[in-house]
């Protein structure tokens, strides 16, 4: 079965300094993974996604991902935070864009000023 | 953003009372998802839609029923609201070629 574990419950980071959310998934096959971003109160928004094609994938708000195989992880990243990125974040992997998509329990992001 | 909303917002009910949220999209997408957030479990699947009264279970659909007589609507019901429910509902749509677009969300309190 399809699982998603996010080992981070909570990170603090100062503003301008690097980030990196962790991922790692299990599944057979290549997945369709996603990030996702939810700011207090608010639905999900997609940050970023992978298909197939190139590793390295770059999405809204200055933030990428990187898929590894062999690892099966799909982390987030980003070189410098901003104040505003203080909020949860998912990781989820699906068989297809649209079939049911499995979510990892999420990250929750503080800010530092 | 994608045109998705959910009513009610906010709701405050008793256990053993039926209770209806519904999902509306003006995107006139396919498919139709309910997942429900608790903390710690991140977002789970309870039921979706492939099409006008085409529905399946998702992994957390005991006790949640699920009705799409239009492509547009996709209604929820809890038959007889439990302490359990109690959580924020999610309503999210897919046209099958991009992902998921989430809705505002509805707060569920059953006491």
């Amino acid at each position: 079965a399809q699982s998603v574990t996010q080992p981070d419950i909570h990170i603090t980071v100062s503003e301008g300094a690097s980030l990196e959310l962790r991922c790692n998934y299990s599944y057979g096959a290549t997945p369709y993974l996603f990030w996702y971003v939810q700011s207090p109160g608010q639905g999900l928004q997609l940050l970023l996604k992978y298909f197939s094609g190139d590793t390295l994938v770059q999405g809204i708000k200055g933030f990428e991902a990187e898929f590894k195989r062999s690892q099966s992880s799909f982390n987030l990243r980003k070189p410098s935070v901003h104040w505003s990125d203080a909020a949860e974040y998912f990781c989820a992997v699906g068989e297809t864009s649209y079939d049911k998509v499995i979510f990892g329990p999420g990250t929750s992001l503080s800010v530092i000023p | 953003d994608a045109g998705i909303t959910q009513s009610p917002r906010h709701k405050v009910t008793e256990t053993g009372t039926p209770v209806t949220l519904r999902c509306h999209q003006t995107e006139n997408h396919r498919y139709m998802y309910w997942y429900r957030q608790d903390p710690g479990h991140g977002l789970r699947l309870i039921h979706y839609s492939y099409g006008v009264k085409d529905t399946d279970k998702g992994e957390v659909s005991d006790g949640y029923s699920v009705s799409r007589s239009k492509t547009e609507d996709f209604l929820l019901t809890l038959e007889s609201a439990t302490s359990s429910q109690t959580s924020v509902y999610f309503c999210a749509i897919s046209d099958g070629l991009e992902t998921q677009y989430f809705g505002p969300g509805t707060r569920l309190l059953v006491l």
